[in-house]
């Protein structure tokens, strides 16, 4: 079946530090890959998105790479800062299109001045 | 656009009572989710509608119940609710590029 394998956190950095936060899918068709972010408090919004083999997904300073041969998705960025304090969810949608998403158990991170 | 709504935002129930969690959207979109999070079980997927009279069971059904009467409207029924059913749920509407939202329900059954 679908799943989402990503790191368990918390992980805890201090700012400027660089971030790595692992996701790997199981390879069952082409799925389009996300990255959702929860600020506390609120509703899932969508970070990033890769909708074919080596797609990089970018945003706010976040960057992904759909890779098909390791099945991964890790999401990175260069510089944190103490806003990106969050939860981070990996998710992979059923097929090619974005349809119901299976999502990953989340990661949060905390950045500290 | 108010985009995706939900409500309440927070909910108490005993157990064995019943109640109905709205969602709507105003983007006329038509697939519509609802999914539920635990700690340590990231968001897993109750029931989903394709369209207006269309529903599906997703990976967590039982002790739910949806309907889709309109594109706008979405809403979820627990018909006797059981301690297990204490948890945030989130109602998500599905957009050309991205799933959309709501900012959750937090419910507790006693």
């Amino acid at each position: 079946g679908n799943s989402v394998t990503q790191m368990e956190g918390p992980v805890t950095l201090s700012e400027e530090a660089f971030l790595t936060i692992n996701c790997t899918y199981t390879a069952t068709g082409y799925p389009s890959l996300f990255w959702y972010v929860q600020y506390p408090g609120e509703g899932l919004q969508l970070l990033l998105k890769a909708t074919k083999a080596d797609d990089k997904g970018s945003n706010k300073g976040f960057e992904a790479t759909y890779r098909k041969e390791t099945t991964s998705f890790h999401l990175e960025k260069g510089s944190v800062q103490v806003s990106d304090s969050a939860v981070y969810f990996c998710a992979r949608g059923r097929g090619s299109g974005y349809s119901t998403l299976t999502f990953g158990k989340g990661t949060m991170l905390l950045v500290s001045p | 656009n108010a985009g995706v709504t939900q409500t309440p935002k927070f909910q108490v129930l005993k157990t064995g009572q019943s109640m109905t969690l709205q969602c709507a959207q105003d983007m006329n979109h038509e697939y519509m989710s609802w999914y539920r999070q635990d700690p340590g079980m990231g968001l897993r997927l109750i029931h989903y509608s394709v369209g207006a009279g269309i529903t599906d069971q997703g990976e967590v059904p039982n002790g739910y119940n949806v309907s889709r009467s309109t594109t706008e409207d979405f809403p979820l029924r627990l018909l006797s609710a059981a301690p297990s059913q204490t948890s945030v749920y989130f109602c998500a509407s599905q957009g050309s590029d991205t799933q959309y939202f709501g900012p959750g329900t937090r419910l507790t059954v006693l």
